[in-house]
């Protein structure tokens, strides 16, 4: 079975520049997450998606971020534009019960 | 919201010997309580969880423990072995989250020397 597959593992971007982060949950699986670990800090809730539906969205730090998950399989997560502060270790997840499969991640790295 | 705060943040242990790592929670909803071992290169892997009616639970060298009324959880590696050197995060969801919005701890790097 095929885990969660993210891409690209690593971006390297000026400030101002747009990244498309994505995500290829387990098959099956109607939950999908995204998580965001700044500078070895803890990892932090961005969004939850059922399905292609946002159920909570509440993490997403502002309108600079944008998830979709159109038609209910892979999700991508857009910054722009970037910011420093944007920096970090992206994860995805995804679950069916309460046992999340998370991702490699994302290492974003806003110059 | 949740808090979740964790130690140590680095902790070294000779091979054979336990390990401990703390960790303390702010809301007493909190309901359910995972731990996750990030290996290098790759993403947190659940390895234990424990849920709010349950004390304590082992599966062979690891074990978590939860005291609900000190709002705190810990978890134990026996007989360490090289490859338990990782980075170890607990987390805990309140009850009325869904069961992936977790509140991490900021994690801690295992090392184990031969």
């Amino acid at each position: 079975e095929a885990g969660v597959t993210q891409f690209p593992s690593h971006s390297v971007i000026e400030k101002g520049q747009t990244v498309t982060l994505r995500c290829d949950p387990i098959s099956g699986h109607d939950n999908l997450y995204w998580y965001r670990r700044v500078m070895g800090k803890e990892i932090k809730f961005l969004l939850h998606f059922v399905k292609e539906s946002k159920q909570d969205e509440s993490g997403m730090p502002n309108n600079r971020f944008l998830a979709e998950r159109t038609g209910g399989t892979y999700s991508t997560l857009k910054v722009q534009p970037a910011e420093l502060e944007d920096s970090g270790v992206y994860f995805c997840a995804s679950s069916q019960a309460e046992k999340l499969f998370f991702g490699s991640g994302t290492q974003l790295s806003v110059l | 919201g949740e808090n979740v705060e964790q130690h140590p943040s680095t902790l070294s242990v000779q091979e054979g010997d336990s390990a401990v790592i703390k960790c303390t929670y702010s809301d007493s909803a909190s309901n359910y309580f995972p731990w996750y071992k990030q290996e290098l290169g790759k993403g947190p892997q659940l390895i234990i969880d424990i849920r709010s009616n349950v004390g304590e639970k082992k599966d062979q060298r690891i074990a978590v423990t939860l005291n609900k009324t000190a709002k705190h959880f810990s978890l134990h590696i026996t007989e360490t072995q090289p490859e338990d050197s990782a980075v170890y995060f607990c987390a805990a969801k309140t009850g009325t989250d869904s069961w992936g919005k977790l509140q991490f701890g900021a994690g801690t790097q295992v090392v184990v020397t031969p």
